[in-house]
């Protein structure tokens, strides 16, 4: 079975400044996504990023950025200039490739990260 | 315009109750979830329907039923409430079930059983 873990409970940045997330993930499977929850106060869930096992190329989207490391099975979160507006618990999350029964996010057990003004 | 939505937001009811948690998706998708997170923020899948037909369920107690009527729409039905029951509910969908397609979370139910 899949899991994935988020070893960092709580996090904390001070605005304009860079934080790092981590996620380690475990798998047997060669074709999966992996995505960067944000769950903010108003608890919606909102998407981060994703990333695609199958392309080595590290996914961005504006400020967020990821490091997948597919053979250590790493899947970090990079937010650069960080904003009183990412303060929110992050959440990793994995999804397996062969739709179906399978097509469930698997999620860590989040990280809250605070931003220092 | 709300992609997912679900009503009702909140939910306080007494042990024993039986209680329903509306979805409803305007995205046009064919797939639609329920998630819990747990007391501790932890997520996890309970149900996925895709086209009116269940394909994923969980090991949830069978006091949980889940509905859905027609592709735009998934209900949760809870029996006999129990205070483990409290928790927040999500619902979602996406595209097909397919992995490339992202899932779109609704604003969540936050369920309180007393």
């Amino acid at each position: 079975a899949q899991t994935v873990t988020q070893s960092q409970p709580e996090m904390s940045v001070q605005e304009a400044e860079t934080v790092t997330l981590s996620c380690t993930y475990d798998t047997s499977e060669s074709d999966y996504y992996l995505f960067w929850y944000k769950q903010p106060p108003s608890r919606q869930m909102i998407l981060v990023i994703r990333q695609e096992a199958y392309k080595q190329q590290n996914a961005t989207e504006n400020r967020f950025s990821v490091n997948f490391q597919k053979a250590a099975k790493s899947f970090s979160l990079k937010i650069s200039d960080s904003q009183l507006g990412d303060a929110a618990m992050y959440f990793c999350a994995y999804r397996s490739g062969y739709g179906g029964a399978t097509n469930k996010l698997i999620f860590g057990t989040g990280t809250l990260l605070a931003v220092q003004p | 315009d709300t992609a997912v939505s679900q009503t009702p937001k909140y939910l306080v009811t007494q042990m024993g109750n039986d209680k329903s948690i509306k979805c409803e998706q305007n995205l046009g998708h064919d797939t639609m979830y329920w998630y819990k997170q747990d007391s501790k923020k932890f997520l996890k899948i309970m149900f996925s329907y895709n086209n009116k037909e269940l394909i994923i369920n969980e090991t949830v107690p069978n006091r949980f039923s889940p509905k859905s009527p027609d592709k735009a729409h998934l209900n949760l039905h809870i029996n006999s409430l129990e205070l483990g029951d409290s928790a927040v509910y999500f619902c979602a969908s996406s595209e097909r079930p397919g992995q490339q397609y992202e899932q779109y979370f609704g604003p969540g139910t936050r369920l309180t059983v007393t």
